[in-house]
């Protein structure tokens, strides 16, 4: 079965820090691996995907098959990146069925 | 905001009672989809359909029932049998054409119960 962990509910970390949230998946396939991000009364949005192999807002994350990780990482953190992640996974017979993660709230303190 | 719509923003429900939530796009996206989003428990799916006229059951779908009658349309009743129906209600939508598509997310409902 699809599954996505991600084991911290919460992520505080001063300005300036560099920030990883952890994803780790649990699939038998090649999968397609999303983080998506919820800012304060604003909706959940796309932040990055794997396939595009972009940073957003200097985040980046890299799919490790080995580990079956998509952990997400910033050098240095800025107060505005506090917000609600989640990792979430499609694959499968159907690409189009989605897994989301519990998320991990970041806290960024000045 | 990603040419989703969700309504209303806030919805009672009385006990017994059956509920619609609505949701309508115009992205022209294909597939469609319902998550209830619960503290500490992040996203799980309810329903989601690829095309008009079809859709599958989620992880979650004892007590909802949807239709899929328009490419743009949505909605998602909240039955009389979902025992714990306090919740956030996401809808979203994707192009869908090839699978693992970007999902732009509604507003969100909150259903609260009487």
């Amino acid at each position: 079965a699809q599954r996505v962990t991600q084991p911290e509910k919460l992520l505080s970390v001063f300005k300036g820090a560099p920030v990883e949230l952890k994803c780790n998946y649990s699939y038998s396939g090649s999968p397609e691996l999303f983080w998506y991000v919820q800012y304060s009364r604003q909706r959940l949005q796309l932040l990055l995907r794997h396939i595009s192999r972009e940073s957003i807002k200097g985040f980046t994350a890299d799919l490790n098959k080995g580990e079956t990780s998509f952990h997400l990482k910033k050098p240095f953190a800025q107060e505005e990146d506090s917000a609600m992640y989640y990792c979430a996974l499609s694959g499968g017979y159907n690409f189009n069925k989605f897994y989301f993660g519990s998320g991990t709230k970041l806290n960024v303190k000045p | 905001d990603g040419g989703i719509t969700q309504s209303p923003k806030y919805l009672f429900r009385k006990e017994g009672q059956n509920v619609t939530l609505s949701c309508e796009q115009n992205l022209n996206h294909d597939a469609m989809y319902w998550y209830r989003q619960d503290p500490g428990q992040g996203l799980r799916l309810i329903y989601y359909s690829q095309i008009v006229n079809d859709f599958q059951k989620g992880d979650i779908a004892e007590g909802y029932s949807v239709s899929r009658e328009k490419k743009e349309s949505f909605p998602l009743t909240v039955t009389s049998a979902q025992k714990n129906p306090t919740a956030f209600y996401l809808c979203a939508s994707s192009r869908g054409s090839t699978g693992g598509e970007t999902q732009y997310f509604g507003p969100g409902t909150r259903l609260l119960v009487l």
